[in-house]
């Protein structure tokens, strides 16, 4: 299986602050990654698809890069909304596999 | 809009099966996958398997299979995960969520079942 490392596993950050997550594959996913964002108590919500392309209805502050094994997660201009666990997840090789979830907190 | 609704919350008590419905509204059924995911408390995401409603295939991580059954029923535009031999570390909230028939990342998700196995 692969094995999705996502870094930090919390992160504090205030307002308006620009955070960045970082998700590494243990072997290359060409671009089939994907990350979420999870609130306490709900689903899952699609952010970003393919690295890079932002899921209808999705902020623009929002944006992802990277191919291969190395993919990053921007929020910029933090909002009290986006406070929450987000997660990166390859669809490249059976079984599908998810990081382990970054929580990004108020500082 | 699209919508995917599941069944709700169950105990079951250790060796049982509990078997979760998804029922997806506002798309064609039969055009993408349902996949189902888990979450224990307070941990992470787990991906399970797939069900494709065009075909009736499905495909399940290896470590359930044996104990999982998903299946999909286009009479009535339902999916359900079926899990059996159920153990203490089953207890999770079940998601099911849509993905498309080729690679790619789940759009829409159901709100989750949670099953809880205790005696």
């Amino acid at each position: 299986d692969i094995q999705m490392t996502q870094s930090p596993s919390s992160v504090s950050a205030s307002v308006g602050d620009r955070v960045t997550i970082t998700c590494r594959a243990n072997q290359g996913i060409n671009r089939y990654l994907a990350w979420y964002q999870q609130k306490p108590g709900k689903a899952p919500k699609l952010l970003i698809y393919d690295a890079s392309s932002l899921q209808s209805g999705v902020p623009s502050r929002f944006s992802g890069s990277g191919s291969g094994t190395d993919f990053t997660l921007t929020i910029n201009s933090l909002q009290p909304e986006d406070f929450a666990t987000y997660y990166c997840q390859q669809a490249n090789n059976f079984p599908w596999t998810f990081g382990q979830g970054t929580r990004v907190e108020i500082k | 809009q699209v919508q995917l609704v599941q069944s709700g919350a169950e105990v079951k008590k250790p060796g049982a099966s509990v078997k979760v419905s998804c029922k997806p509204s506002g798309y064609a059924f039969t055009g993408y996958h349902i996949h189902w995911v888990r979450q224990a408390p307070g941990q992470g995401l787990e991906w399970m398997g797939w069900s494709n409603p065009n075909s009736g295939s499905a495909k399940s991580a290896q470590r359930f299979q044996g104990r999982v059954t998903m299946t999909t029923d286009t009479s009535i535009r339902t999916a359900f995960m079926e899990l059996s031999g159920l153990r203490y570390d089953d207890t999770a909230i079940y998601f099911c969520a849509r993905g498309p028939l080729l690679v790619g990342a789940f759009d829409f998700w159901g709100q989750g079942t949670l099953i809880t196995v205790s005696s």
